[in-house]
């Protein structure tokens, strides 16, 4: 089975200040891997995501993410962090089931991003 | 392109009536796929179509909710009857499925459901 680890439940950084979500991920298989962002009261969005091409994949708004299988992870940056930017930011991963892509959520990082 | 399309939006009910929340996936889009968000649990697959027939519903914690997809635009779930424990944001989300990996989902604005 596909697992995901959000090792951060709530991450607030400054204004203009990197941004870091961690993501450990646990697969049988070579995974897909995305990223989700949630607004308040909104749906999830595609941030970004992996499927076995380049490590390093760059989403919307200046976010990227990069793939290190040696550490099982997919942590999510973004240089500067912008006051739109405060969500709750969701690491998932793809079960190739053969059927569907049947994903797995992490628990969700609440970013929040003061003056 | 109009988007996954959920209704209604937002509905109060009292407990112990029945509840149907609707949804249209993306024109073109195979897979249907319903779930639950709530603080305490949050984001659970309930159950997922491919081409209209039901593949996972392991997700779907009772009796009380079922869910169909009649044609490829429109699907339903339904809980009956409903209780307060119900209560949560659902979100249906489509994709478009081609060998299985790496096709994202899309996802539906929400139906947020207060049980009273």
């Amino acid at each position: 089975a596909q697992s995901v680890t959000q090792l951060d439940s709530h991450v607030s950084v400054s204004e203009g200040t990197p941004v870091l979500l961690r993501c450990n991920y646990s697969s049988s298989y070579s995974p897909s891997l995305f990223w989700y962002v949630q607004h308040p009261n909104k749906g999830l969005q595609l941030l970004l995501k992996y499927t076995s091409a380049a490590t390093l994949v760059k989403g919307i708004n200046g976010f990227e993410a990069e793939f290190k299988k040696s550490e099982t992870s997919f942590h999510l940056t973004k240089p500067s962090a912008h006051m739109s930017d405060a969500a709750e930011y969701f690491c998932v991963v793809s079960d190739p089931d053969g059927t569907a892509s049947k994903l797995t959520f992490g628990t969700g990082t609440r970013l929040q991003v003061t003056l | 392109d109009a988007g996954v399309i959920q209704s209604p939006r937002h509905e109060v009910t009292e407990m112990g009536q029945e509840v149907t929340l609707r949804c249209k996936p993306i024109s073109g889009h195979n897979s249907l796929f319903w779930y639950r968000q709530t603080m305490m649990r949050g984001l659970e697959l309930l159950i997922y179509f491919n081409n209209n027939v039901p593949i996972d519903d392991s997700g779907m914690p009772e009796d009380r909710f079922s869910a169909k997809m009649p044609n490829a635009s429109f699907s339903t779930l339904k809980i009956q009857p409903s209780e307060p424990r119900d209560s949560a944001v659902y979100f249906c989300a489509s994709s478009r499925t081609s060998g299985g990996l790496g096709n994202e989902q899309f996802f539906g604005p929400g139906t947020r459901l207060t049980v009273l």
